[in-house]
Parts: C-alpha cells; sequence; structure tokens
C-alpha cells in the first residue's frame, strides 16, 4: 500500500529566504506526483505536475523536483513572499493505472513566511 | 470554465439528520472524484466515477455513505444520520482519464453538532 509522507509538518520563514518542501513515498513505481496548496478553509489548488519520465518540473517560482528510485519529491519556492503561506500537500495516483487516479495524499506542510 | 464548483460551502447539521452535498465537474471532464479531509490531514479518498458509473468505494465510505452521478454531469454526496465523526471537509476533484492532472473544487465543509 503506498504511503505519502511529508515532514516537517510545519514550517515558519522570514520573508526572501527559500523554501524546501520534503515529500516522500513508499512505491516508488509511480506515473506522476502532483503539488497542490491549501489555503485555510478552502479547496486545492493544483501547483505542478510531475511526470515519472521527468526530473524536474518549474513554474514561475516553483520548482518540483523527482528521484523516483529514492521515493522522494522536492517543491522548491523561492524568495518566499507572505503570499505563500498556505498548506502544501504532495499526491500520487495508483501504481496501476487501470485503479483510476484517485490520489494519495501526504498529511501536507503549513508554510508561514513571516514579513 | 468555472472550474469544480461545489454546493453548499458550509453545512451545520445536528447528529441523525441526513445531508446532501453536489459536485459540478469541469465540463468534458467524466472522471470524478470525493475525497474526506479532517482538520490536519490530507484528503482520503472516498469514491470514484467514470461518467455515471461508480467504479471505486473506499472502506471508509461506511452504508450511511452514499454517492451518485446520474447523467454522468454532477454528482451528489449523501451522508444518512450523520455522527460528529462525520464533521470534515468533503473536496471533490474531476479529470480527464487519460490526463492525469486532477482539479479540486472549493469543498463543502460540514460540521455535525
Amino acid at each position: 500500500k503506498q504511503e505519502v509522507t511529508q515532514i516537517p509538518a510545519a514550517l515558519s520563514v522570514p520573508e526572501g529566504e527559500n523554501l524546501v518542501l520534503n515529500c516522500s513515498f513508499t512505491d516508488s513505481a509511480i506515473y506522476n506526483l502532483q503539488w497542490f496548496r491549501q489555503d485555510p478553509g478552502k479547496g486545492l489548488t493544483s501547483l505542478l505536475l510531475i511526470q515519472s519520465s521527468q526530473r524536474e518540473q518549474t513554474s514561475g517560482r516553483l520548482n518540483a523536483s523527482l528521484d523516483k528510485s529514492s521515493g522522494r519529491s522536492t517543491l522548491y519556492i523561492a524568495a518566499s513572499q507572505p503570499g505563500d503561506s498556505a498548506t502544501y500537500l504532495c499526491a500520487v495516483p495508483p501504481t496501476i493505472k487501470a485503479a483510476g487516479n484517485k490520489l494519495t495524499f501526504g498529511g501536507g506542510t503549513r508554510v508561514l513566511v513571516k514579513p | 470554465d468555472t472550474g469544480v464548483s461545489q454546493d453548499p460551502r458550509h453545512k451545520i447539521t445536528k447528529r441523525g439528520q441526513n445531508v446532501t452535498f453536489r459536485c459540478d465537474p469541469i465540463s468534458e471532464h467524466n472522471r470524478l472524484y470525493w475525497y474526506r479531509q479532517t482538520l490536519g490531514q490530507g484528503p482520503e479518498f472516498l469514491t470514484y466515477f467514470q461518467n455515471e458509473a461508480q467504479l471505486e468505494k473506499s472502506r471508509l465510505l461506511s452504508d450511511r455513505f452514499s454517492a451518485e452521478r446520474p447523467k454522468g454531469s454532477f454528482s451528489t454526496l449523501e451522508i444518512q444520520r450523520t455522527e460528529q465523526g462525520d464533521s470534515a471537509m468533503y473536496l471533490c476533484a474531476s479529470s480527464f482519464p487519460i490526463q492525469p492532472e486532477a482539479f479540486f473544487g472549493q469543498g463543502t465543509r460540514l460540521t455535525v453538532v
């Protein structure tokens, strides 16, 4: 059974510092990995999807890397801003494609960027 | 396209009452998913549909829960005889089957008192 872990559970940084968020998964036979952002009391916003054949995916200040062999993904947020304060979640689909695209989520990392 | 829409956004109900939530997916997305999220945790999969067919249900989905997607468009999630443990955020997501990216709605926050 796939398990997804995000450590740390919470992170506080001063504005301008780079953020490094970690995600690990137990079954490396994944097809892709998706990073989401969740503001308090709101739904999830998709940030990046990185395919299993990719090592990196970038969008603006966000960069996600994927190392399947070690079962890890890292989300980097450059030059953090107070508006980046949110919970960041990573998720992976089943390793069997026929099982649909239901996602297994990590517990999230709650980020606070202090002005 | 306005994204995935969920209604209501918030629901407070007394223990023992029935509640129903609605999800309108992104048009042309034929896969629709329901998740439940409790405070401080990541979302947990409940069930998913491809068109009108319910293809999988999690063991989290007890007999008091039922989901439908009658015409392959919107979906409803009903909880009968609500319990305090049902208090959570209920999230809906949709996707194309051949494109892996899932798009989520704003969720319905249920509080059972």
